[in-house]
């Protein structure tokens, strides 16, 4: 099946940082999402890009579909972002919706 | 509109006894799929159903099964437990206009499931 792998494992920033985590995968895709797990366990939905650029405030995305890789920035980083960030894809070959996750990036922001 | 709902949130039972969980997904959406979470073995595809049909599923013993209603509400039901049950179960749901090519999936809360 597809692999996705996610750099860094971990990472530990001071309040105000940037930071650009990375999502490789090995097969084409027609789903990519990046993921914020709270500390409660809940998924919160970031991003959804297959492909191209998107902005959200302090975060931005971007896939390059052909090069199999996806990035999420993360801009003047706050003690709120800290916790787990999952990449998760779909294959573009195959039916069904399953997704299949990266071992995430573990995040803490410090003050 | 309302989220993907979970219930129950948290729930221990033991060894042997079986479980059921449930999953009531976004209004209209009509996927309902299920990832069990656990700190060695990382979020791990469970099965998919759409329109009451099992569309997929992922390497799990027979122990585990599912199912969906003709609402998209699902379960899924776990016999015979084993303590290597114990993790975090999350349920996501997608509205699926595949004619569109949108497979955006949405989480739930997850329900905790301890096993001793």
């Amino acid at each position: 099946g597809i692999q996705v792998e996610q750099s860094p494992p971990d990472l530990i920033l001071q309040e105000g940082a940037n930071s650009t985590l990375r999502c490789n995968f090995s097969d084409s895709v027609n789903n990519l999402q990046w993921f914020h797990q709270n500390p409660w366990g809940q998924l919160i939905n970031l991003f959804y890009i297959p492909s191209g650029t998107k902005q959200n405030g302090r975060l931005s995305a971007t896939t390059v579909a052909t090069e199999r890789y996806s990035l999420l920035y993360i801009s003047s980083s706050q003690t709120t972002d800290s916790g787990v960030y999952f990449c998760a894809v779909k294959p573009l070959t195959g039916g069904g919706n399953k997704l299949t996750f990266g071992t995430g990036t573990q995040l803490k922001v410090e003050l | 509109k309302a989220g993907v709902t979970q219930t129950p949130r948290y729930l221990i039972k033991t060894r042997g006894q079986q479980v059921t969980l449930s999953c009531s997904p976004i209004s209209g959406h009509r996927s309902v799929s299920w990832y069990q979470q656990t700190p060695g073995q990382g979020l791990q595809f469970l099965f998919e159903y759409f329109s009451e049909t099992q569309r997929n599923k992922g390497n799990f013993p027979g122990r585990f099964s599912g199912r969906q209603f003709s609402n998209s509400r699902s379960e899924m039901n776990v016999s015979t437990l084993e303590l290597g049950d114990s993790a975090l179960y999350l349920c996501a749901s997608s509205l699926l206009p595949e004619a569109l090519r949108i497979y955006e999936q949405y989480f739930g809360p997850g329900t905790r499931l301890t096993v001793t």
